[in-house]
């Protein structure tokens, strides 16, 4: 069956750390793949997609997620985290009839 | 400019009243959605249309029923509302038959059923 699972409900990290959002999922093909985030009070807007070519994928912000296929995951990742960046991140599954897929989402909390 | 517009941004209702949520899209997209969100359920798929057609139905209860009277609408109505009816309810659009079209959401109407 198709899933895609965020492990962590919640992450906290101080402002100008590092920082990873696990994402993964269970998919038969090569699936495509996204990100997006929602800031407080507002839609979901998309962050970055997947579908092939270089693993590592650049999204707005500085994010980045890359792609593994042996590990069935699709990580986000970020150098050095902003307040603004506090939100809700969403990984999405499009699955064979192009609907989307949703983790449960993790929330970002940065600590000033 | 906003590329999907969701009416209202606010609603109080009684419970046991009917409301209609109201979403139009200008980005030419042919697929649109429903989604429910609250502290229950991160982000609930409601419901999927096509060309106006229903696609997909994930939502119970026959209280919501969505209706496209154009191409780039998708209003919701609720019937009889109650309290859990509560939620923040986005609506979405994309270009259906593309498996990388991403979804465009709206901000919201965020509904409190008293």
């Amino acid at each position: 069956a198709q899933s895609v699972t965020q492990p962590d409900a919640r992450v906290t990290v101080s402002e100008g750390a590092s920082l990873q959002l696990r994402c993964k999922y269970s998919y038969s093909a090569t699936p495509y793949l996204f990100w997006y985030v929602q800031y407080p009070r507002q839609g979901l807007q998309l962050l970055l997609k997947y579908y092939s070519g270089d693993p590592v994928v650049q999204g707005v912000n500085s994010f980045e997620a890359e792609f593994s296929k042996s590990n069935s995951s699709f990580h986000l990742q970020k150098a050095s985290v902003h307040w603004s960046d506090s939100a809700v991140y969403f990984c999405a599954l499009s699955d064979s009839n192009y609907q989307l897929i949703w983790g449960s989402g993790t929330k970002l909390i940065i600590k000033p | 400019d906003p590329k999907i517009i969701q009416k209202p941004k606010y609603l109080v209702a009684v419970t046991g009243s009917e409301k209609i949520l109201i979403c139009e899209q200008y980005l030419g997209h042919n697929a649109m959605y429903w989604y429910r969100q609250s502290a229950k359920k991160p982000l609930e798929f409601m419901f999927s249309y096509s060309y106006q057609k229903l696609m997909d139905n994930q939502t119970a209860s026959s209280r919501f029923q969505p209706q496209s009277s154009k191409k780039n609408h998708l209003d919701l109505q609720i019937t009889a509302l109650k309290p859990d009816d509560s939620a923040t309810y986005f609506c979405a659009s994309s270009q259906e038959g593309q498996a990388n079209s991403d979804y465009t959401f709206g901000s919201g109407t965020r509904l409190l059923v008293i």
